[in-house]
């Protein structure tokens, strides 16, 4: 079964400071993983995905994540945060092979950047 | 870049009636949407998967006959909240993929 694992309910960073949100997954096949970023009352928007190639990879608004298939993780980092990067952050698996299946989600990570 | 377009954002309703919310995807064709709900603070639930011109398919523990989805069309969904009790107030979000997900504004919906 596929699965999302987000063990960071909140993580406080300082402005400038570069962040890390972790997650793991599990999934049978290869994964198709992907990153969101929710603001309050609004629906989720994408920032990044992985599906093959580079284990590194560039998203929106400064962000990266990299895959890493033998800790089955995809950690979403950024060097240097941004009070504007407040919110709710969510990680995604798709299983591999299957690119309109549903999505699998992590329970989200509270970012706050405090100035 | 593809956008899809929920409606209404917010809707207050009394209890017994029921409300129905819009999902349309505006510059491509969406042969499969989910439906989410979510609660404060948490994550998203995956409520149905609706496919166009057939029926949705409901996750474990939705009920079919509160929430009815329609996909009459490549670019509409609807879910309707049928005689909706405070209970059903929720943020309900939806989606379509191309292939990564793109989601709706949510649509916050409080019974009275």
């Amino acid at each position: 079964a596929q699965s999302v694992a987000q063990p960071e309910d909140q993580v406080n960073v300082a402005e400038g400071n570069p962040l890390t949100v972790k997650c793991t997954y599990s999934v049978s096949g290869n994964p198709y993983l992907f990153w969101y970023v929710q603001y309050p009352n609004r629906g989720l928007q994408f920032l990044l995905k992985y599906i093959t190639g580079d284990n590194l990879v560039k998203g929106s608004y400064g962000f990266e994540a990299e895959f890493n298939k033998s800790q089955t993780s995809f950690h979403l980092k950024k060097p240097s945060a941004l009070v504007s990067d407040s919110a709710l952050y969510f990680c995604a698996v798709r299983e591999g092979g299957s690119t309109l299946g549903r999505l699998y989600f992590g329970r989200g990570t509270q970012l706050t950047v405090w100035p | 870049g593809a956008v899809v377009s929920q409606h209404p954002s917010w809707v207050i309703c009394k209890s017994g009636t029921s409300v129905k919310i819009e999902c349309r995807s505006l510059d491509f064709q969406a042969t499969t949407m989910f439906w989410y709900r979510q609660f404060p603070k948490q994550s998203l639930m995956l409520m149905a998967t609706s496919n166009e011109g057939s029926k949705a398919t409901y996750e474990q523990g939705v009920e079919k006959d509160k929430f009815l989805i329609n996909h009459a069309s490549l670019t509409l969904s609807t879910l309707t909240v049928t005689s909706a009790h405070p209970e059903d107030s929720s943020f309900y979000i939806c989606s379509a993929s191309l292939p990564w997900a793109f989601f709706g504004q949510g649509t916050r919906l409080t019974v009275v």
